[in-house]
Order: C-alpha cells, then sequence, then structure tokens
C-alpha cells in the first residue's frame, strides 16, 4: 500500500536558520505529492504540491523537490521565521479519480526569535 | 462559508454513548473527506464521499463508524458506542473536484472528541 515516511520531531530552529524536512514515500505508480501545514489554532492548508518527477513545488519561500530515484519531497526553507511555527504535513496521492491523501505522521517546528 | 466548518468544536462523552460530528464543506465542493488525527498517529483516512455516495469508506476503523451526506452538502460522522480509543481530532475536508482535480483539499479546524 501507500506510505510515507517523515522524520522524527519535533525540531528547534533559531529565526533566519536554514530548514530541511525528510519526506520519503512508497507507492506504486507516480503520485502527486504534497506538504500541508497547519499554524497552531488552524485547519491543514495546503502549502506546496508536485505532480511529476523533477517537478518543484514552491511557496513562501519553502521548495521541495519530486524526486523519484530517491522516492523523497524532502521540504526545505532557506531562512525560517517565527511564523513558520507550525506542523508540517507530507501527503501523497495516487492519479485518478476518487484517490485519498495519505499523510505522514507530521512534524512540528518551534522557530525561536 | 467562506472556509469548511465543523461541530462541535469540542466534545466530551463518556463511554459507551453516541456522538454525531458535522461537517459543513465549502459551497460548490463535491469532494468530502473524513481523517482522524491521534497522538502521535498522523492523519488516518476514514471515508470520503464524492456528492452524496462514498466510493471510498476503507478507513472507518469498526461497524460503530457511520457517515452520511446529504443534498451533496452537509456530512454527520456517527460513532456508536463510543470507546476511549476513539478520542481524537476529527477533520473534515473538502474540494472542488476531489484530489482528480488540482489535488488542493481545504480542512475545517476539526472536532475534538474526549471518551471518558
Amino acid at each position: 500500500g501507500n506510505s510515507v515516511t517523515q522524520m522524527e520531531g519535533p525540531v528547534t530552529l533559531s529565526e533566519e536558520a536554514f530548514l530541511t524536512i525528510n519526506c520519503t514515500y512508497t507507492a506504486t505508480g507516480y503520485p502527486s505529492l504534497f506538504w500541508y501545514v497547519q499554524y497552531p489554532g488552524e485547519g491543514l492548508q495546503l502549502l506546496l504540491k508536485a505532480t511529476k518527477a523533477d517537478d518543484k513545488g514552491s511557496n513562501k519561500g519553502f521548495e521541495a523537490t519530486y524526486r523519484k530515484e530517491t522516492t523523497s519531497f524532502h521540504l526545505e526553507k532557506g531562512s525560517v521565521q517565527v511564523s513558520d511555527s507550525a506542523v508540517y504535513f507530507c501527503a501523497l496521492s495516487p492519479t485518478g479519480a476518487n484517490s485519498k491523501l495519505t499523510f505522514g505522521k507530521g512534524i512540528t517546528l518551534s522557530v525561536r526569535p | 462559508g467562506a472556509g469548511v466548518s465543523q461541530s462541535p468544536s469540542n466534545k466530551v462523552t463518556e463511554k459507551g454513548k453516541d456522538v454525531e460530528l458535522r461537517c459543513d464543506p465549502i459551497s460548490g465542493h463535491t469532494a468530502l473527506y473524513w481523517y482522524r488525527q491521534s497522538l502521535g498517529q498522523g492523519l488516518e483516512f476514514l471515508i470520503y464521499f464524492q456528492g452524496n455516495s462514498a466510493p471510498d469508506k476503507s478507513g472507518l476503523p469498526s461497524d460503530r463508524f457511520s457517515a452520511e451526506r446529504t443534498g451533496g452538502s452537509v456530512s454527520t460522522l456517527t460513532i456508536q458506542r463510543t470507546q476511549q480509543e476513539d478520542s481524537a481530532v476529527y477533520l473534515c475536508a473538502s474540494s472542488f473536484l476531489g484530489l482528480a482535480g488540482d489535488g488542493e483539499l481545504f480542512f475545517g479546524e476539526g472536532s475534538r472528541l474526549t471518551v471518558l
């Protein structure tokens, strides 16, 4: 079956530090890959996505590249801000109708001023 | 409304009681999903609706769990004879076309269920 594995958390960084959150997946075929973010007190929201190999998703200074050879979709940001403190979820979806998102366990990021 | 609305936001119940959780999706969204978020377990898929039908209910953990959707809009998740292991945050999400579309799900803030 499909699965997503995220690195263990939580992660605590100082403001302006470089961020990498690892995500690897297991799936048949060519799934679409997503990062969702959950800010404190809010619902999950889509951060970025990539639908095919070598695609790079980007938003709000975050980037992730779909690497089929390593089955990975690591999230990176060059300089984090306090406002980036949130829970980050990696997810995948098979192509086609009636698909569902399979999520990783999520990782909590805390950014110190 | 502007976003996905869930109620109640918090529910505390006694073991063995039935509970109903409601989801009001974004107007016009045909696809609706229920997920469960437990501490340390991530998000667990429960059921997916396209319109009023549920082509995928494979994630419902037992026959104590059921869900329905009426009028292609509001959905209710019902848990009968609640158990302590049902304690979790139940999340609802909607999407214009489902994941066959642009792939973006819009989530509500969840209903936190505590079973004593």
